[in-house]
């Protein structure tokens, strides 16, 4: 079975300091992968897509990057939050046209 | 470019009662359809999804048509639960490309006893 792993599960950091959001999918080969942001109650704005290792590509610019340096495996980070950037951060997973299966979130709050 | 159109923002409702939340797309592709569901604090899962004109697709009490002609794809049910309470969002795919998943704002579907 597929699982997709979001780590961490919540975080609290000041503004102008790194982050790094981590996503692990686990019994797919070489899925579609994104990452997503969700202000609270708010709509999901897809940030980042990457159909194979090594290529990513920008869908919103936010002042962070994502990269995808296994298969399995997809980083969104940033050398300096902003306030703006709190709110919740999904990874998600797809075959072409199948289901888009979400992990869990990580909720970020910047302070 | 693509884009979902979601007109309710917040919908409250008693329990027992029929709902229907709209959804209509622009896209210039085949499109893909879905309805998702967000609880609060948990993250959306999929409750519906369709590519096929004019067929129904159900699952949990939830059914939506896909209709092409009027770029329609509206969530449906028949009676409403407490636990129905949540976020639920229309989201457009481009059929074929696997690159794009597009959320309309959403709905606020809050059912009270």
């Amino acid at each position: 079975a597929q699982t997709i792993h979001q780590w961490p599960v919540a975080e609290i950091k000041a503004v102008g300091s790194p982050l790094s959001l981590g996503c692990t999918i686990k019994g797919k080969s070489s899925p579609n992968l994104y990452w997503y942001w969700q202000a609270t109650g708010g709509t999901l704005q897809q940030l980042f897509y990457s159909i194979t290792v090594g290529q990513v590509e920008s869908v919103v610019q936010l002042n962070l990057s994502a990269s995808r340096p296994k298969d399995d495996q997809f980083i969104l980070s940033t050398e300096k939050l902003l306030l703006s950037h709190s709110g919740f951060y999904l990874c998600a997973w797809s075959l072409a046209d199948s289901d888009y299966t979400f992990g869990s979130g990580t909720r970020l709050l910047v302070i | 470019g693509d884009s979902v159109t979601q007109t309710e923002g917040l919908v409250t409702l008693t329990k027992g009662l029929p709902v229907m939340l709209n959804c209509t797309y622009q896209t210039t592709y085949s499109p893909f359809l879905f309805w998702y569901v967000q609880h609060l604090n948990e993250a959306p899962k999929l409750l519906l999804k369709s590519s096929t004109d004019n067929k129904r697709t159900e699952h949990q009490g939830f059914y939506a048509t896909l209709h092409k002609s009027s770029s329609s794809f509206h969530l449906q049910k028949s009676s409403v639960q407490l636990s129905d309470s949540a976020l639920y969002f229309c989201a457009l795919s481009e059929q074929g490309t696997g690159s794009k998943l597009s959320f309309g704002k959403g709905a606020k579907l809050t059912v009270s006893p």
